[in-house]
């Protein structure tokens, strides 16, 4: 089955700075990489996705690149505000399909005011 | 739309008991699922389902049992309780099985195990 693994498992930056959580994983076959964002004792919720088409995708402060080549993808959050502090996990497709995802470990960001 | 929705929020169990955590949703999708969430570990698929009558075990399904007899409910039912099954548990679905979709995510049920 596919295996994502994800760094670094924590990351503190000041307001302002930028934020960058990577996830590599192993089957060649996977096409879809969303990033999910999950405030303490909420649920986690989608911030954005990539499909294996395109390299880059942005949304404001937020954007994603992929590298199918190394099978790795990143997260980019640029001007971080305190807001941003959540645990983000990336996932990706497993045993073949697009809905079944495998989850990265978590990456705790700590925006520090 | 209420989204997808679980119940009960909080449990506390003895060693050996059943119980069965609901989850429903009401936006017709297709796809549901089942994860554990433990410190450190993210998310962990236990079971999940395609459709009514169709489920599949996922990473983790040992002591999990499913049924998926309609599109709205799929619950997940814990036939004798361990504290291994200590845990937040997360209902996600999402709309139909190709290509990527977003999971939408219940808002999770707190489970210890005594």
């Amino acid at each position: 089955g596919e295996n994502v693994e994800q760094h670094p498992s924590t990351l503190s930056v000041q307001e302002g700075d930028s934020a960058v959580i990577k996830c590599t994983y192993s089957d060649s076959a996977s096409n879809y990489f969303p990033w999910y964002k999950q405030e303490l004792g909420k649920r986690p919720q989608l911030i954005i996705d990539i499909r294996s088409n395109v390299g880059e995708k942005k949304d404001q402060r937020i954007a994603v690149t992929l590298n199918k080549t190394a099978k790795h993808f990143s997260l980019h959050i640029t001007e971080t505000q305190p807001e941003d502090s959540a645990v983000y996990f990336c996932a990706a497709p497993s045993g073949g399909s697009n809905y079944k995802l495998t989850f990265g470990k978590g990456t705790l960001l700590t925006v520090n005011p | 739309n209420a989204g997808v929705t679980q119940t009960p929020k909080f449990q506390v169990l003895k060693t050996g008991q059943s119980m069965t955590l609901q989850c429903a949703q009401d936006m017709n999708h297709e796809y549901m699922s089942w994860y554990r969430q433990d410190p450190g570990m993210g998310l962990r698929l236990i079971h999940y389902s395609v459709g009514a009558g169709i489920t599949d075990q996922g990473e983790v399904p040992n002591g999990y049992n499913v049924s998926r007899s309609t599109t709205e409910d799929f619950p997940l039912r814990l036939l004798s309780a361990a504290p291994s099954q200590t845990s937040v548990y997360f209902c996600a679905s999402s709309y139909g099985t190709s290509g990527g979709n977003e999971q939408f995510f219940g808002p999770g049920t707190r489970l210890t195990v005594l």
